[in-house]
C-alpha cells in the first residue's frame, strides 16, 4: 500500500544554519512523484519542490533541494540558510498514476530561533 | 488572475443540517481534488475529479458527495452533518495526474 511517512513531528534549527526534514515513501507503483508543501500558521498550503521518480537529478529551487535516494525510498527536504520565516509546518506528498491517489504525511512542524 | 478560490471560508453547522462547499479554479486545470485537514494527521483526499463530469473516492469519501459540472468547479457536499466532520477542508487543483497541486486558501468547518 501507498504510504508517506514523517518521522520528526517537531524540529528546531539556528537562523541560518541548513536543516534537513525526513520523508520516506512506499509504493509499488514506477511512476510517481513526490512532493513537498509548507504550511504557515496562516493556513494556506504552498508548494515548495517536486521530484519524479524518473528524474536522475535531485530537484533544486532556491533554498531548497530534495535529497532523492530511490533505493532507500527516500525523499528528504534540505532547507539551506533557514530563515525566520521558515518556521511553518511542512508536509512531504506524493502522487501516483496507478491507481490515482495522492498521500500527505503527518507533516514535520519547524521552529526557527534567532 | 484568482487561482484557487473556495466558498464560504468558514461555517457552522447543527448535527444533521447540509451544506455545499464550493471551490473555483481559473486556470483551465482537468484535474480537481477535496482534502480534509485534522489535527497531526496531514491532508487526506476526499473525492477527486480528472476532468469535467467525472468523480472518483478518495481515501476517505464517506459521508460526502461531489460534483465536477463544469471544468472550473468542484462542489463538496455534506448531505447529514456530523461532529466527525469537523476539520479544515482544503480544494485543491493541478494540470496532469502528477503535477504540483495549487491550493485553495481552506474552509474551517465545525459541526456541533
Amino acid at each position: 500500500a501507498q504510504k508517506i511517512t514523517q518521522t520528526q513531528p517537531g524540529m528546531f534549527v539556528q537562523e541560518k544554519e541548513a536543516v534537513t526534514l525526513d520523508c520516506t515513501y512506499d509504493t509499488s507503483d514506477p511512476s510517481y512523484g513526490l512532493f513537498w508543501y509548507k504550511q504557515p500558521s496562516s493556513g494556506e498550503m504552498i508548494f515548495l519542490i517536486y521530484q519524479g521518480s524518473y528524474d536522475q537529478q535531485n530537484a533544486t529551487e532556491g533554498r531548497y533541494s530534495l535529497n532523492f535516494q530511490k533505493a532507500r525510498k527516500s525523499a528528504n527536504l534540505v532547507i539551506s540558510a533557514s530563515q525566520l520565516g521558515d518556521s511553518a509546518m511542512y508536509f512531504c506528498a506524493m502522487s501516483h498514476t496507478g491507481g490515482f491517489k495522492t498521500i500527505f504525511g503527518a507533516g514535520t512542524r519547524l521552529f526557527v530561533k534567532a | 488572475n484568482a487561482g484557487v478560490t473556495q466558498t464560504p471560508k468558514f461555517r457552522v453547522l447543527k448535527t444533521g443540517q447540509s451544506m455545499t462547499l464550493l471551490c473555483a479554479q481559473d486556470m483551465n486545470h482537468e484535474y480537481m481534488y477535496w482534502y480534509r485537514q485534522d489535527p497531526g494527521m496531514g491532508l487526506r483526499l476526499i473525492h477527486y475529479s480528472v476532468g469535467e463530469g467525472t468523480t472518483a473516492k478518495g481515501e476517505v469519501p464517506d459521508g460526502y458527495n461531489v460534483s465536477r459540472l463544469k471544468k472550473q468547479n468542484f462542489l463538496l457536499g455534506l448531505e447529514s452533518a456530523a461532529p466527525s466532520q469537523t476539520s479544515v477542508y482544503f480544494c485543491a487543483s493541478s494540470p496532469g495526474q502528477i503535477n504540483e497541486q495549487f491550493f485553495g486558501p481552506g474552509t474551517r468547518l465545525t459541526v456541533l
